[in-house]
């Protein structure tokens, strides 16, 4: 087993550009979380899907971000245009059910920085 | 309201002391809990759960954590802490166990000294 695989580990990038936060949940899991942690905020949870559907997207913070969940195997979070405050890591979550009952997998997250 | 609170936001403690962290939550059942642990550049592993029946529960890494409903706290404890223990601890409570996400304390970081 893999774990949850998130791509890139690093991702710099300059204000105003897009930038796409890419993960693989384990498979077999049905839910799928993504949070974003910083020092002053600490993790927040942005959006999560079950089933490939959107179930709570209320952390999403502006229309900048996306989430897309095009399968079960692959989830996608977009910055479009990026800024300097969504400098974060940001890791992706999966769980086997869609109660909280199980805990989450986490992968290694990505750190996005914005210049 | 529904919260997560972790006072310590850091902690030094020596190899082979004990360590107890704090957790506490505002809520009004007895929610899951859970505590996970992140190492530098690491996600988060699951160190242990609760959900019901036995207050003490036991996880990975010799660590046990005890649900107190009288105050509403769920202290992650080990007796005697290795160097490799350090990293930052998260408390993890899921408020309602259908279709909300877990909720995150604001976590605590745990030195060793030698």
């Amino acid at each position: 087993d893999a774990g949850v695989i998130q791509s890139p580990r690093h991702e710099v990038t300059e204000m105003g550009q897009e930038v796409t936060l890419r993960c693989k949940p384990i498979s077999g899991h049905n839910s799928l979380f993504w949070y974003r942690q910083t020092m002053m905020r600490g993790l927040e949870l942005l959006i999560y899907f079950n089933n490939n559907v959107p179930i709570d997207d209320s952390g999403m913070p502006e229309d900048r971000f996306s989430a897309k969940m095009p399968n079960a195997s692959f989830s996608t979070l977009k910055i479009q245009p990026s800024e300097p405050r969504d400098s974060a890591v940001y890791f992706c979550a999966s769980s086997p059910g869609q109660g909280t009952g199980y805990g989450y997998t986490f992968g290694s997250g990505t750190r996005l920085t914005v210049v | 309201a529904q919260s997560v609170t972790q006072p310590d936001i850091h902690i030094t403690v020596s190899e082979g002391a004990s360590l107890e962290l704090r957790c506490n939550y505002s809520y009004g059942a007895t929610p899951y809990l859970f505590w996970y642990v992140q190492s530098p550049g690491q996600g988060l592993q699951l160190l242990l759960k609760y959900f019901s029946g036995d207050t003490l529960v036991q996880g990975i890494k010799g660590f046990e954590a005890e649900f107190k409903r009288s105050q509403s706290s769920f202290n992650l404890r080990k007796p005697s802490v290795h160097w490799s223990d350090a990293a930052e601890y998260f408390c993890a409570v899921a408020f309602d166990t259908g279709r909300r996400a877990l909720t995150f304390g604001s976590g605590t970081r745990l030195q060793v000294q030698p």
